[in-house]
């Protein structure tokens, strides 16, 4: 079982709406991250956050806005999303801020905008 | 260049076969070259990994085989059981927490 929580597992939402989407990790890990995946690709790193601290934005449209209320926990806040957002948005989370390459990924959340 | 090529996409193996997937990069800043394992509705999970300076690393069935000097490293599954069925990425690692992926290989592994 993964060590990596994701709340929810499913999300439908309309492109008016606020949502968000919450990870957890009690793994003692200092880096946190949301990837986003289409089917049948590879995940795209959205954001890393290095001991509480947004340290990688890859250029993410601002509907989509992250949160590191602590160590353990990483939120992900959706506003006004577009039909193409739909997609598996991943949280993981490392060690040692992603040196290793090492990620432990939770299961998902898959999104749907309608 | 940032990118890390796969192949094949897809991999059809006979049960107790080798299964053997590709992958080269350009970038010599990265520093660590991990393969992750996803089953359908479920995130990846971390295979093996090998860093640049080993040539090959072994782990049960699954073994890394790493060259430096052509830049490509590459993942053999050995006695390859349905079970193994997955979509296998690899990726590669720079400082600061970013790792790139592959395309992806579905593998199919018949009974």
């Amino acid at each position: 079982d993964t060590e990596v929580t994701q709340t929810p597992k499913h999300l439908v939402m309309g492109m008016t709406n606020k949502k968000s989407l919450k990870c957890e990790q009690h793994m003692g890990h200092r880096a946190m991250y949301w990837y986003k995946q289409k089917a049948k690709k590879p995940p795209e790193l959205m954001f890393v956050y290095s001991y509480e601290k947004l340290s990688i934005n890859e250029s993410v449209p601002s509907r989509f806005s992250p949160e590191c209320p602590n160590s353990s926990l990483l939120n992900l806040h959706l506003h006004a999303l577009q039909p193409e957002d739909s997609a598996l948005y991943l949280c993981a989370s490392s060690q040692e801020g992603g040196a290793t390459g090492e990620l432990f990924f939770g299961e998902g959340s898959r999104l749907t905008v309608l | 260049q940032q990118q890390v090529k796969q192949s094949p996409q897809s991999l059809i193996v006979q049960k107790g076969g080798i299964s053997i997937i590709n992958c080269a990069y350009e970038n010599t800043a990265f520093d660590y070259f991990p393969w992750y394992q996803q089953f359908p509705g479920k995130g990846p999970a971390l295979l093996i990994a090998i860093r640049p300076d080993v040539s090959e690393k072994k782990e049960g069935r699954f073994t890394i085989s790493f060259n430096k000097s052509a830049k490509q490293f590459s993942l053999h599954i050995m006695d390859s059981q349905p079970g193994d069925s997955a979509t296998y990425f690899c990726a590669a690692s720079l400082s600061g927490g970013k790792l790139i992926f592959g395309q992806g290989t579905e593998l199919s592994v018949k009974p």
